[in-house]
């Protein structure tokens, strides 16, 4: 069973403008963490932003916040005034307390930013 | 500078024709393994390994071998790689300590492999 959906494989954002990015999970573990990554053209995979099952506050880092409903098993992340440069495939992963060895990933969406 | 290495970074090779992919980490992690990415199904794990001599199966590790002999090095071999090979593969580290769930995985810049 798929354990990361991401139900947009592509997104169109307006420069300056704020985006949503989709990601909801399967897990019967209670406790659990949530990353989101970003993949510029150039392949790398970059960190942004972690959220713990347990943490009571929806994290944020700069520009990126996890939007982050337990009970509807959603973890969005948000990007506030979007630049040129966040246009690249963003992925959604979840790691389990059960099996903390992986780390599963979704499918990924692709945001293209517009000038 | 902390980084994951991986060479070579493109290949294209042959079916049948035995290859390896090299990783290394400078940061001293305990920690390693490898994904692969394909277009629709994001990073799937081939294998890990939790330490020196110690590896495991993830999701997807039919086709590939690995070995951790020294701490810093976690090679990925593909002894006779067939066209549904053909993939990105990443290899990452990290170090376990702290949160156990939230550390974070460093990534090697990617393997770009063409299997014909």
């Amino acid at each position: 069973a798929q354990k990361i959906t991401q139900t947009q494989p592509g997104m169109f954002v307006q420069e300056k403008e704020a985006v949503t990015l989709d990601c909801t999970y399967d897990t019967s573990d209670q406790s659990y963490g949530l990353f989101w990554y970003k993949q510029p053209s150039s392949g790398e995979m970059i960190f942004l932003i972690y959220q713990g099952s347990y943490d009571e506050q929806n994290a944020t880092e700069g520009r990126y916040s996890l939007n982050f409903q337990k009970a509807r098993k959603s973890a969005n992340l948000v990007i506030s005034a979007s630049q040129l440069g966040d246009s690249a495939m963003y992925f959604c992963a979840m790691r389990e307390a059960y099996n903390n060895n992986d780390m599963r990933f979704g499918a990924g969406t692709r945001l293209t930013v517009k000038p | 500078e902390a980084q994951v290495t991986q060479n070579p970074r493109y290949l294209i090779t042959v079916t049948g024709k035995k290859l390896t992919v090299t990783c290394s980490q400078n940061m001293n992690h305990e920690y390693m393994s490898w994904y692969r990415q394909d277009p629709g199904l994001g990073l799937r794990q081939i294998y890990y390994s939790m330490n020196v001599e110690v590896t495991d199966k993830g999701d997807v590790p039919e086709g590939y071998k690995v070995s951790r002999k020294e701490k810093r090095n976690f090679p990925l071999i593909l002894e006779s790689p067939s066209p549904n090979q053909t993939s990105l593969y990443f290899c990452a580290s990290s170090s376990r300590t702290g949160n156990a769930l939230g550390y974070e995985q460093y990534f090697g810049p990617g393997t770009r492999l063409t299997v014909t």
